[in-house]
């Protein structure tokens, strides 16, 4: 069936420095990409989409990509501080016949080190 | 956001008991789903709903049975509790688009 690939599953950078995670998704009829980050104990919240017909997306310091010819999508932060420290999780959406699909990534633990 | 709600946000229970997880949303969404979130898997999809009275299977059905007789809620129950299903649940509904708007999570126990 189709899946959400997301790596890595943990992540360690110093404050200052460049994040980024990868995912590969399965599913070419996908067309909506988003990313949500999690805090300890908290619910996942969207912090960034993109959608097909658009490459890249930014907002401040958090940037989306997306290549849909070779099925994959990255998150990028840069200027990584502290509070960035968190679980996010990739997930590839879409309608196919009629039928609505949502597929979550196993998620990338980062921890940004002061 | 208060749109969406869960309760209870912490249960825990014995094997063999029935459980019954609520969720409750306020924007009238037409869409809403069950996830359970264990270490290692991620978000993973147990049923989904597409409209009032109509609901589907996810990924991890087995042992779970949901029902949706109003726009704003959508129940999960657990039939017979096993220690396999101690997890934390999120419930969502989708927003404007495709995005989905998560509840603030029931983690359960059972012991």
């Amino acid at each position: 069936g189709e899946n959400v690939e997301q790596h890595p599953s943990t992540l360690s950078v110093q404050e200052g420095d460049s994040a980024v995670i990868k995912c590969t998704y399965s599913d070419s009829a996908s067309n909506y990409f988003p990313w949500y980050k999690q805090e300890l104990g908290k619910r996942p919240q969207l912090i960034i989409d993109i959608r097909s017909n658009v490459g890249e997306k930014k907002d401040q310091r958090i940037a989306v990509t997306l290549n849909k010819t070779a099925k994959h999508f990255s998150l990028h932060i840069t200027e990584t501080q502290p509070e960035d420290s968190a679980v996010y999780f990739c997930a590839a959406g879409g309608v196919t016949s009629g039928t609505y699909k949502y597929i979550f990534g196993t998620g990338t633990r980062l921890k940004v080190l002061a | 956001d208060a749109g969406i709600t869960q309760s209870p946000r912490y249960k825990i229970t014995e094997t063999g008991r029935q459980v019954t997880l609520m969720c409750h949303q306020t924007w009238s969404h037409s869409y809403m789903f069950w996830y359970r979130q264990d270490l290692g898997h991620g978000l993973r999809l147990i049923y989904y709903s597409a409209a009032a009275d109509i609901t589907d299977k996810g990924e991890v059905p087995d042992g779970y049975v949901v029902s949706r007789s109003k726009t704003e809620n959508f129940p999960l129950t657990l039939e017979s509790a096993t220690r396999s299903q101690t997890s934390v649940y999120f419930c969502a509904s989708r927003r404007q688009g495709l995005e989905q708007f998560f509840g603030p999570g029931t983690r359960l126990t059972v012991l």
